[in-house]
């Protein structure tokens, strides 16, 4: 079945600078890559999400981009602030059930003022 | 957008009991599913819960210990039967109201213990 590998498990980055996430995915089928964020005790919130026909897709600070070759996408976060520390999930759609998703294991991120 | 409620939010459940979690959405929904969180991990895919139907089951998740019902568009419950501690986890309930490649919302979750 689909797998999706997410790395690195935890980042600590400084107030102002970028964060970098990346995701694999095994299933040449999958066709939609969302990125969640999920604040400690509350629901996964989409932040971002692009398709396979799209390389790239940015949202301010944010910005995700596909390598369907590869199989591979990765989330930037740009001129990070405090408030973005959170634990960040990137997904991959299950080839057999379009809408279900496949999650990552989960990026803890951490912004130090 | 589509908001979803789930309730109870957080049991305690003796080992051997069963506990139904709901789901409420306040506009119809294309499709719903039940995913799994132990604390700290990732989300685990249960089950997609159909309309009328049986749901689709995923691997390691079986009818007998997870009945879900889905009677109308917008409302769906989890059963966790014959708990045991495994089963302690958080439950979420999640939705999507258009096609494939659309965005998926989540309830905030029902926080088993079992004791």
């Amino acid at each position: 079945g689909e797998n999706v590998e997410q790395h690195p498990s935890t980042l600590s980055v400084q107030e102002g600078d970028s964060a970098v996430i990346k995701c694999t995915y095994s299933d040449s089928a999958s066709n939609y890559f969302p990125w969640y964020k999920q604040e400690l005790g509350k629901r996964p919130q989409l932040i971002i999400d692009i398709r396979s026909n799209v390389g790239e897709k940015k949202d301010q600070r944010i910005a995700v981009t596909l390598n369907k070759t590869a199989k591979h996408f990765s989330l930037h976060i740009t001129e990070t602030q405090p408030e973005d520390s959170a634990v960040y999930f990137c997904a991959a759609s299950l080839p057999n059930s379009g809408y279900a998703l496949n999650f990552g294991k989960g990026t803890s991120l951490l912004v130090t003022p | 957008s589509a908001v979803i409620s789930q309730k109870p939010s957080r049991d305690i459940c003796q080992r051997g009991t069963s506990l139904t979690i709901q789901c409420q959405v306040d506009s119809q929904v294309t499709m719903m599913f039940w995913y799994r969180q132990q604390p700290g991990q990732s989300l685990t895919l249960i089950a997609t819960a159909n309309q009328g139907s049986e749901a689709t089951y995923e691997s390691g998740f079986v009818i007998d210990k997870f009945p879900i019902s889905r009677p109308n568009l917008t409302f769906s419950t989890l059963t966790v039967s014959n708990m045991s501690p495994e089963d302690s986890s958080i439950y979420l309930c999640s939705a999507t109201a258009g096609p494939p490649g659309t965005e998926a919302f989540f309830g905030q979750g029902t926080r088993l213990t079992v004791v």
